[in-house]
């Protein structure tokens, strides 16, 4: 069966330094990858999507971006974290023919 | 511009007694839904979906109803448990390669 891995849970970071947040997929091949952000009463906003290794799709211009080192691998980075960065992120992936996707549990960012 | 839209924030029902979480879109190449359900500090967890070729789709307590030509579509909820106290998420798809379009949410609580 399927199943993502995103991680850590929880972060604190400084303002100013760097973020890595990673998503893994088991048990499927070329699935779609996605970053999601939850923040309050913005509903799930939509910030990176990959069809491919290396196929990188940016939905919201910002202090972030995102990379595929591997077909199961999705990264979620910053070179300099901002307050306005504190929020939920989630990584979702669908593929096999489903519509919907599958997500993570979620990293709760805080940026202090 | 939003192609997803709940409009209503938040809803209180009593235990027991039926939820009924409405949703509208705008984009009518949009041809399929799914309704996601998300508890605090989890990711969202498919719940139903429903192709425009149905009107209505049924899995035990909930029932999703469609109507393309208002563009509108409603998911019920019955009998309410405390347990479905969460936030739910519409979302939309043209089935294509196109991410998926999330509305900002419903928060139901259930009161027991």
């Amino acid at each position: 069966s399927q199943t993502i891995h995103q991680w850590p849970a929880t972060l604190v970071q400084p303002v100013g330094s760097p973020l890595s947040l990673e998503c893994t997929v088991e048990g499927t091949s070329n699935p779609n990858l996605y970053w999601y952000r939850q923040a309050a009463g913005r509903g799930l906003q939509l910030l990176f999507y990959s069809v491919g290794i290396g196929q990188i799709s940016s939905e919201v211009p910002q202090n972030l971006s995102a990379s595929r080192p591997q077909d199961r691998q999705f990264i979620l980075s910053s070179k300099k974290l901002l307050l306005s960065d504190s929020s939920f992120y989630l990584c979702a992936w669908s593929g096999g023919g489903s519509y919907g996707y599958t997500f993570g549990s979620g990293t709760r960012l805080t940026v202090v | 511009d939003q192609q997803v839209k709940q409009n209503s924030p938040s809803l209180s029902v009593q235990e027991g007694r039926i939820s009924i979480l409405n949703c509208d879109y705008t984009n009518s190449m949009f041809d399929y839904f799914l309704w996601y359900k998300k508890y605090p500090a989890e990711g969202p967890t498919f719940l139903i979906s429903i192709s425009s070729i149905k009107d209505k789709n049924e899995d035990g307590r909930f029932t999703v109803f469609l109507n393309k030509s208002a563009k509108h579509l409603s998911l019920h909820i019955v009998p309410s448990q405390p347990g479905d106290s969460a936030v739910y998420f519409c979302a939309a798809t043209d089935s294509g390669n196109t991410p998926l379009v999330f509305g900002k949410g419903t928060r139901l609580s259930v009161i027991a």
